[in-house]
């Protein structure tokens, strides 16, 4: 069955304090992993997608790797605007493209 | 704005009614998927659709729930009857094909 789990839960950190989340995954084959942001209330907000292992992706202060079994999504000295939930999800494979979620990392930044 | 767009955000009813949600999608992508997500939580997926055909159902989508997309358009979700633990966040989203999705910000439901 496919699935994705993510560590930690929750993740506080100062201002300036980098840090990484991991997304590890069971897939049957791997189509691609996606991170997303989500803010309160709101719906998640697409940050990157990795297909292949060894691939990186960067934004402003986010690099996203992947290997064949998980991920990782790195924050070089945060700031509190990267205060967010973060989501890694990968396409089911047989079923249409359906998203499968981990449950997320909770990050809050501290000034 | 060009994004996914949901109405409404937000939504509280009393047990037993029936509600309605509307999902505009970015347009010309084909792929349009609901999800709703609970507290502490990722989305689970529901359904989605590929134009108007709808291709596939969770089992999380009892018989109390339906979705349309008439004319490979915008869509709708109803939940007849509601119930206490329908109360989540639904979420749409759309793709134009592949597999990365974009979201909209969500139908918040509580029922009372």
């Amino acid at each position: 069955e496919d699935q994705v789990t993510q560590s930690p839960e929750a993740l506080r950190l100062q201002e300036g304090e980098s840090s990484s989340l991991n997304c590890s995954y069971t897939v049957s084959g791997l189509r691609g992993l996606f991170w997303y942001r989500q803010d309160p209330g709101k719906g998640p907000e697409f940050l990157f997608t990795l297909y292949s292992a060894g691939e990186e992706k960067e934004k402003e202060r986010l690099k996203a790797t992947l290997t064949k079994k998980e991920s990782f999504l790195h924050i070089t000295a945060p700031k509190p605007e990267d205060s967010a939930t973060y989501l890694c999800a990968v396409p089911s494979y047989n079923q249409g493209g359906k998203l499968i979620f981990g449950q997320g990392t909770e990050l809050s930044v501290k000034p | 704005d060009t994004g996914v767009s949901q109405n409404p955000r937000h939504k509280i009813t009393k047990r037993g009614q029936n509600v309605t949600f509307r999902c505009d999608p970015i347009s010309e992508h084909n792929r349009l998927y609901w999800y709703r997500q609970t507290l502490g939580q990722g989305p689970e997926f529901l359904t989605y659709f590929q134009n108007e055909a709808q291709l596939e159902k969770s089992r999380l989508l009892s018989d109390r729930f339906s979705a349309e997309r008439p004319k490979g358009s915008f869509s709708t979700l109803e939940i007849q009857r509601t119930e206490q633990g329908d109360s989540a966040m639904y979420l749409c989203a759309s793709s134009p094909r592949g597999y990365e999705q974009y979201f909209g910000p969500g139908t918040r439901l509580t029922v009372t």
